[in-house]
C-alpha cells in the first residue's frame, strides 16, 4: 500500500488564488521531505527540501514566497502555491525520507490554474 | 546543465526479451543511484539501487549495472512483461553530503512493451 499520501491528486484554481497540497507520510516518520515539480516530458525538478522543525531549503530559482513549504510534523509536510499563475500550473510530487530507506513518493498533485 | 542523462526518450521491447534502460550521469560527487517507474498521474515508484561501492545489483527481474569510470549505468528487465510498460527515470543522489540530498532525475525512458 502506499506509504506517502498526497493530497489533493487534482485542483483547478482560478487565478490569483492560494492551493495548498499535503504530503503525510503513513507509517514512518520522515525527518525529510522533499518537494518536485514535473512540467510535461520533463524530469522531476528538485523545488525545495524541508526539515521538520526548520525552514524549507529551497533550489535556486524557486520563490519561496510563492511555494511556501511547511514541516509541522514528522508526517506531515504542506506545499502552498500562492496566488497562483497559470505558469503554475504543473504536476507537483512530494517524497519522503525515513531512516535507511529510498524515498517514497507521494501519487503527485496535477494544478491547473485557469 | 543536466547532470544524469537518459538519451533515449522511448523505447519499444517485444515481450519476453531484454529491455536495456541506459543512464549517464555527470557529477562526481553522485554515489547513490536509484531507477524508479512510474505509471501516468502517479507518483514514482522505487524500483532498484545500488551504491557506487558495488558494480552490481540484482533484484529479481531487475539488475542495475554501474559503471564508475564511464559514469553510466544501466537497468536491465529479463523477460521483459507487458506490465513493465512505464516510464523509468534514473536518478542520483550524494550521499556524501549527508544524505539529506534531494534526487536529481534524468527525464525518463518510456519503455513499451509489445507483446
Amino acid at each position: 500500500g502506499a506509504v506517502v499520501s498526497q493530497h489533493p491528486s487534482r485542483v483547478i484554481c482560478k487565478s490569483g488564488t492560494s492551493v495548498k497540497i499535503e504530503c503525510r507520510s503513513l507509517d514512518f516518520q520522515a525527518t525529510t521531505m522533499f518537494w518536485y515539480r514535473q512540467f510535461p516530458k520533463q524530469s522531476l525538478m528538485l523545488m525545495a527540501t524541508s526539515n521538520e522543525g526548520s525552514k524549507a531549503t529551497y533550489e535556486q530559482g524557486v520563490e519561496k514566497d510563492k511555494f511556501l513549504i511547511n514541516h509541522a510534523s514528522l508526517t506531515l509536510s504542506t506545499l502552498t502555491v500562492t496566488s497562483a499563475h497559470p505558469e503554475d500550473s504543473s504536476f507537483y510530487i512530494c517524497s519522503a525520507r525515513g531512516a535507511d530507506s529510498p524515498l517514497h513518493f507521494g501519487n503527485g498533485t496535477r494544478l491547473t490554474v485557469t | 546543465d543536466q547532470q544524469v542523462k537518459q538519451n533515449s526518450p522511448s523505447l519499444s521491447v517485444q515481450e519476453g526479451r531484454i529491455s536495456i534502460l541506459n543512464c549517464d550521469y555527470t557529477n562526481s560527487m553522485f554515489d547513490y543511484f536509484l531507477w524508479y517507474k512510474k505509471y501516468p498521474a502517479e507518483g514514482p515508484t522505487f524500483l532498484i539501487s545500488i551504491s557506487s561501492i558495488k558494480d552490481k545489483n540484482e533484484d529479481g527481474r531487475f539488475t542495475v549495472f554501474l559503471n564508475k569510470s564511464a559514469k553510466h549505468l544501466s537497468l536491465h528487465i529479463v523477460p521483459s512483461q507487458p506490465g513493465d510498460s512505464a516510464v523509468y527515470f534514473c536518478a542520483a543522489s550524494s550521499t556524501t553530503r549527508g544524505g539529506a540530498d534531494g534526487l536529481t532525475f534524468g527525464k525518463g525512458t518510456h519503455l513499451i512493451i509489445q507483446p
